[in-house]
């Protein structure tokens, strides 16, 4: 499977603290996407981090990529309550197709 | 708010019902995606318009039928629903070159349809 697969499942933590979240593949990629889903609304696209890259920050998110490693992870620093959600990196391999990981469900305790 | 927009926001059905989830973007983009996503899953792909054009069928059951009527606008046709379709079905929209490929834009989401069939 070329799915990508997330680690932790989930992720307890107190406001303030930083949250990092893994993921993994299986395949060379074009394209590696972060998104956000909040509880019963659709994702949001975070952050997009290409195949010749190899770090991309966003106001308070840092994405790395290693594909020697076929690894990504997503840094949230100076967490907030209003971070807490379920978050997907999704890749992208060819053409059209965006194929998502499990998501890390992210909980920031005020 | 989203610039995705899915009515409705929920539906309940029966397996005998035909009814049509729709999904408008006003951005330009010219990729549009229909997902399905079960509880604490991720979305799985379903169909890919790109101008307009099917170009991707997961080998979706035929229950589903897509629609793109123009670069705006996508729908999703529903007839003789199982329970286990009940899920929530998402929209997406990205911007698409012929050349490079949508997938190598991000896509904007609808905040979906909660579908449930009886």
């Amino acid at each position: 499977s070329q799915q990508g697969e997330e680690d932790p499942q989930a992720l307890s933590i107190q406001e303030g603290e930083n949250a990092t979240m893994n993921c993994s593949y299986k395949t060379s990629i074009n394209n590696l996407q972060w998104y956000r889903q909040n509880s019963g609304r659709g994702l949001v696209h975070l952050i997009l981090i290409r195949s010749n890259e190899r770090e991309k920050h966003s106001g308070r998110l840092r994405v790395t990529l290693d594909t020697s490693k076929k690894s990504s992870s997503l840094l949230i620093t100076a967490s907030r309550a209003a971070d807490t959600a379920s978050y997907f990196c999704a890749t992208a391999h060819s053409g059209s197709r965006l194929t998502f990981g499990e998501g890390t469900q992210l909980t920031v305790n005020p | 708010d989203t610039e995705v927009t899915q009515t409705p926001k929920h539906l309940v059905m029966g397996m005998t019902n035909k009814k049509s989830l729709k999904c408008e973007q006003h951005m330009g983009h010219r990729a549009m995606y229909w997902y399905k996503q079960k509880a604490k899953k991720p979305p799985e792909l379903m169909f890919v318009y790109s101008y307009e054009k099917l170009s991707i069928n997961e080998s979706v059951p035929s229950r589903f039928s897509p629609e793109c009527p123009n670069s705006s606008l996508l729908n999703l046709h529903l007839h003789a629903l199982q329970p286990e379709d009940s899920a929530l079905y998402l929209c997406a929209s990205s911007q698409g070159t012929l050349w490079t490929g949508p997938s190598n834009q991000p896509q904007h989401f609808g905040d979906g349809t909660r579908l449930s069939i009886l």
